[in-house]
């Protein structure tokens, strides 16, 4: 099983701020098959990445997902007050795991 | 529009059974795989496994063989969850889900959760 570690558990930052998330795996995600989603309370989790970068539909662009292999990073260029909340990664590459997520917090 | 539309809330006591339904709708239901996620209170997001709503197979995640079965009637386009023997700890919200497109694997709609919570 394919292992994700998100970190910070958590980030607080301004609006307006840059927010840099982490996910690294136990063992490569073959093909980058790594999803981001993002949660707010009381919803269900909304996907934002796929394949590692691809935004997915109707994402703005101030969201964007790097990295290959083990080491994968979603970015927020500039947070807006709709933008705190819950997110994980997640693999399906091998079966399907998510991270433990990353609450990214007003400061 | 593709949707997944599931059954409200349930409280349960311990021993109990509970069975969850997931109507799909806005798409041909036995082209896509349902996949089920859980969420404990606080907690993240769990996968607990997924069903070929084509040919069955059901597919469960390690923490989820035995009291979970994952189930599906084509007719009325609706996959169920149904959790036996209820303990304190299946407390949570319950997610079914759908691939994007299809065989892209990552979850691109999701029902909008069932909470279970099971208490005496």
């Amino acid at each position: 099983e394919i292992v994700l570690t998100q970190s910070p558990g958590t980030l607080s930052l301004s609006p307006g701020e840059r927010a840099t998330l982490s996910c690294r795996a136990s063992q490569s995600v073959n093909n980058n098959y790594l999803a981001w989603y993002q949660q707010k309370p009381g919803q269900a989790p909304r996907v934002l990445i796929y394949g590692a970068s691809a935004r997915a539909t109707g994402i703005p662009d101030r969201f964007s997902g790097s990295g290959s292999g083990t080491d994968f990073t979603l970015t927020i260029t500039r947070l807006e007050p709709e933008d705190f909340a819950v997110y994980y990664c997640q693999q399906y590459a091998d079966s399907w795991t998510f991270g433990q997520g990353t609450k990214v917090e007003i400061k | 529009q593709v949707q997944l539309v599931q059954s409200g809330s349930e409280l349960k006591k311990p021993g109990a059974s509970v069975k969850v339904s997931c109507k799909a709708s806005g798409y041909t239901f036995s082209h896509y795989d349902i996949y089920w996620v859980r969420q404990a209170p606080g907690q993240g997001l769990e996968w607990m496994g997924w069903i070929n709503t084509n040919i069955g197979n059901p597919t469960y995640a390690q923490g989820f063989t035995g009291r979970f079965v994952f189930s599906f009637d084509t007719h009325v386009t609706t996959a169920y969850l149904q959790i036996s023997t209820l303990k304190a700890e299946d407390t949570a919200v319950y997610y079914c889900a759908r691939d994007r497109d299809v065989l892209t694997g990552y979850f691109g709609y999701w029902g909008q959760g069932t909470l279970v919570t099971v208490s005496s």
